[in-house]
């Protein structure tokens, strides 16, 4: 058990609607990550924050946006869904994840993700 | 921009065979390099890492050397077991630059037959 937790764990639904992942971090982790692993794209990053601020974006679709709340828990919301958007979404957390803060360890908790289908 | 290439899989071996899982990457600083696992139906788990040229990352029989010439950071188990079987990935991340963002190949799923 990583002690990140990610619900819900499976969710099907229809091209055009909107969902949100929610995650957990460890206790005590400031950072939260969300990667998108599907079959073809393989793990891709779509972003990062830091104690409530973003921090990093990568691949990710303008439909889709995150936010980290003052509990440091934080949401993945997917909006007008394409059947290209089924996959399986990982969030990780970590202590740090602020350069010159600590050093990097490159350490990140994993999540035991949410499966996403799109019919 | 920085990337991760790493043999294409399935691997399927016979237990106590030996495991070898080619990764190579290309970075824009001087990256530490690492390898997650993931089990049928869980999240990613860092298996080991090494942060510096000539390091040897080791955990679980696994090990892995940082060969900053070749660019390479191979995995490699000398005799593996039925519970080995999961994908693998190799990753890596440049310190000091904005968070811990991990950079990953496509994975490499390896599966040991008894």
């Amino acid at each position: 058990d990583s002690g990140v937790t990610q619900t819900p764990k499976h969710l099907i639904t229809a091209t055009g609607q909107r969902v949100t992942l929610r995650c957990s971090p460890r206790s005590g982790d400031l950072s939260v990550y969300w990667y998108q692993q599907s079959l073809d794209q393989g793990l891709q990053f779509l972003i990062h924050y830091y104690n409530g601020e973003e921090r990093a974006k990568g691949n990710i679709l303008e439909r889709f946006s995150a936010q980290q709340f003052p509990d440091l828990h934080s949401e993945l919301n997917l909006s007008s869904l394409e059947l290209g958007d089924s996959a399986l979404y990982f969030c990780a957390s970590s202590v740090s994840g602020l350069a010159g803060v600590f050093e990097n360890t490159g350490e990140l908790f994993f999540g035991e993700g949410s499966r996403l289908t799109v019919l | 921009g920085d990337s991760v290439t790493q043999m294409e899989g399935p691997v399927t071996l016979s237990e106590e065979a030996f495991l070898t899982i080619n990764c190579t990457y290309t970075a824009t600083g001087y990256p530490s390099l690492f390898w997650y696992v993931q089990y049928p139906g869980e999240g990613l788990q860092l298996l080991l890492k090494a942060t510096k040229a000539d390091d040897k990352g080791s955990n679980k029989g696994f090990e892995a050397t940082y060969r900053k010439e070749t660019t390479s950071f191979h995995l490699e188990k000398g005799s593996v077991q039925v519970s080995d079987s999961a994908v693998y990935f190799c990753a890596l991340s440049i310190p000091r630059t904005a968070g811990n963002k991990l950079t990953f190949g496509g994975g490499t799923r390896v599966l040991v037959k008894p």
